[in-house]
Order: C-alpha cells, then structure tokens, then sequence
C-alpha cells in the first residue's frame, strides 16, 4: 500500500487557470512533508517544507498547504514556465534516527499558453 | 544552477567497464544520499552517509559501490552493471539526516548500460 499518494497523475490547465495537486500520506510520525519540482533531464528542485497541520507557505504562484492527512499545492494564475512534475515527499520517524523520504509518483502539470 | 554538482552528465559503459560518478556540495551538509530513478518514475534511494559514515544501503547490489572521501564529496563506483541499472542517477544533499531537514538534489548522470 501506498504511503505518499498523488492526484492527478497529469493535469493540463491553460495559461491562468488556477488548479490544486493533491498529496494524502498514511505515514505516522510525520516529519516533514516536502514539495518538489523536477523539469524533464534535471534533478528535483526543492519548493518548499511543511513541518505541522496548519502550516501554509508560499512562493511566487505558488501557495502549499498541510492537514493532518494531506498537502495541496495550489497554483494561481499558471504560466508556461510552470509545467513541470510536482513530487511530494514525507519523512517519518524512523526509530529517532535516518528517517527516508518516501515520494509520491507525482503529477505532471502542462500548461498551454 | 543547482549547488550540488555531479559528473559526468551523461555516462555511456559496457557491461563490463569500470567507471565513478562524482558529487560535490559546498554547503557545508553533513548528510549525503544516492538515489536512481527510472524513467516516469519517483526517485528511489540507494545510499545514506552522515557525518562521512554510510548509514544506509538499500539493498543495493554490491555492483554498486558508494564512497564519502570527505564531507563535500560522494562517489558511487560502478562494476559488471547490468542493462536494467541505465537511470538517472541523482546525488542529494542535506544539513543531517534530522527531521525536517530538506534535501537538495543535483541534476544527475544519465547512465546508459550497452
């Protein structure tokens, strides 16, 4: 069973049109969920932390939010540059020590001008 | 630009070359990760060093064989791969392996396995 599911797999918007990606985790202990951006050939870009339910954080267009059971990120307004797969990323306690991140398969977002 | 750099960017071997991938950071992060990842795919991890000591091994076969030289430095030794381990291979650093802490990847070698 999955611990870090997300939704969509894939989300195509037009320029300006604001949606929501979707990360729920079943993991206990959390200990940070993680928002990434990976463009196609690179490494994941590191977007943002979430470190307890409630917590909100934003960078340019794009706004995250946590509850005890799920992250959203929320994008206001897309532009191209924005179309990229977004990976969400948790961190349990692990024994108090070494704790992994587990990713979720992520959604590719396309946004057509 | 990323501040973990890898090298090569792109690495073509035979099966029964020898060849190392490179990782570098400057940021002075004492926890440094390998991951693979497959095409369409999360990233999976492989190695976790903290404090230069491996903490971590995934169950990877010994074809793969991990190195921390010194604080800044990660560098994964590869023998005898087979063509199921062509990957992006992504390097990732964090200040500990402690809670909360984010990790940030470089942009990764592109292995191909003929």
């Amino acid at each position: 069973e999955d611990q870090v599911t997300q939704s969509p797999e894939a989300l195509r918007l037009q320029e300006g049109e604001s949606s929501s990606l979707n990360c729920s985790y079943t993991v206990s202990g959390l200990r940070g969920l993680f928002w990434y951006r990976q463009d196609p050939g690179k490494g994941p870009e590191f977007l943002f932390t979430l470190y307890s339910a409630g917590e909100e954080k934003e960078k340019e267009r794009l706004k995250a939010t946590l509850t005890k059971k799920e992250s959203f990120l929320h994008i206001t307004a897309p532009k191209p540059e924005d179309s990229a797969t977004y990976l969400c990323a948790v961190k349990q306690d692990y024994g108090g020590s070494q704790g992994n991140l587990i990713f979720g398969k992520g959604t590719k977002l396309s946004v057509k001008p | 630009d990323t501040e973990v750099t890898q090298t090569p960017k792109h690495l073509v071997m035979g099966m029964t070359n020898k060849k190392s991938l490179k990782c570098e950071q400057h940021m002075g992060h004492r926890a440094m990760y390998w991951y693979k990842q497959k095409a369409k795919k999360p990233p999976e991890l492989m190695f976790v060093y903290s404090y230069e000591k491996l903490s971590i091994n995934e169950s990877v076969p010994s074809r793969f064989s991990p190195e921390c030289p010194n604080s800044s430095l990660l560098n994964l030794h590869l023998h005898a791969l087979q063509p199921e381990d062509s990957a992006l291979y992504l390097c990732a650093s964090s200040l500990t392996t402690g809670d909360y802490q984010p990790q940030h990847f470089g942009d990764g070698t592109r292995l191909s396995i003929l």
